[in-house]
């Protein structure tokens, strides 16, 4: 079965700083990842995704991930802060044969302070 | 592509009643899924359709709980005798079925908030 974990269920930093925000996952076979963006009383946005082309993938609004099969990570970062990326971010899994059916962490909720 | 959407954004309703979603997913997108999300929570998966086929239902997703995509396009989920415990945002997602089943990304909608009286 697959499952993702994110670490840190709230996450502060302050503008301009790097933002850091950790998934890993557990797979039997090969995943494919994904990072959602959901702003309050929307639905999820896609950052970006990891489908086993490179390994450090970019997504809009300046956000990033490395897939580390040795470490089972997909963490997101964004080297500057901005107060609008203040929000909750999802990490999710799906597989080949799986459906494309999403499973997703809990969440970690952004807060950008001045 | 006018994106996902779902109707409506919100819905109160007394337990007991039976209650119905839509969703009308982006127009070339063959594949699409119902997920529910509670406060906190990420969103779990409900259900899925390939063109109108139901292909896989989740645990989740009880006899009072069904779902349809008739002719391929959009899709209904109606729940029937509603309890306190179903209050959630029910999301609507699509997305092709691409060369390797897994990796295309699914688009959501804004969903619909269910509040349970």
């Amino acid at each position: 079965a697959q499952s993702v974990t994110q670490l840190g269920s709230h996450v502060s930093v302050s503008e301009g700083a790097l933002v850091l925000l950790r998934c890993n996952y557990s797979s039997s076979v090969p995943p494919y990842l994904f990072w959602y963006v959901q702003y309050p009383n929307q639905g999820l946005q896609l950052l970006l995704k990891y489908t086993s082309a490179a390994t450090l993938v970019k997504g809009i609004n300046g956000f990033e991930a490395e897939f580390k099969k040795s470490e089972t990570s997909f963490h997101l970062t964004k080297p500057s802060a901005h107060m609008s990326d203040a929000a909750e971010y999802f990490c999710a899994v799906s597989f080949t044969g799986g459906g494309n059916k999403l499973t997703f962490g809990t969440g970690t909720q952004l807060k950008v302070e001045l | 592509d006018t994106g996902v959407s779902q109707n409506p954004r919100h819905k109160i309703t007394k337990r007991g009643q039976n209650v119905t979603f839509r969703c009308d997913p982006i127009s070339e997108h063959n594949r699409l899924y119902w997920y529910r999300q509670t406060l906190g929570q990420g969103p779990e998966f409900l259900t899925y359709f390939q063109n109108e086929a139901q292909l896989e239902k989740s645990r989740l997703l009880s006899d009072r709980f069904s779902a349809e995509r008739p002719k391929g396009s959009f899709s209904t989920l109606e729940i029937q005798r509603t309890e306190q415990g179903d209050s959630a945002m029910y999301l609507c997602a699509s997305s092709s079925e691409g060369w390797g089943q897994g990796n295309q990304p699914q688009h959501f909608g804004d969903g619909t908030r269910l509040s349970i009286l």
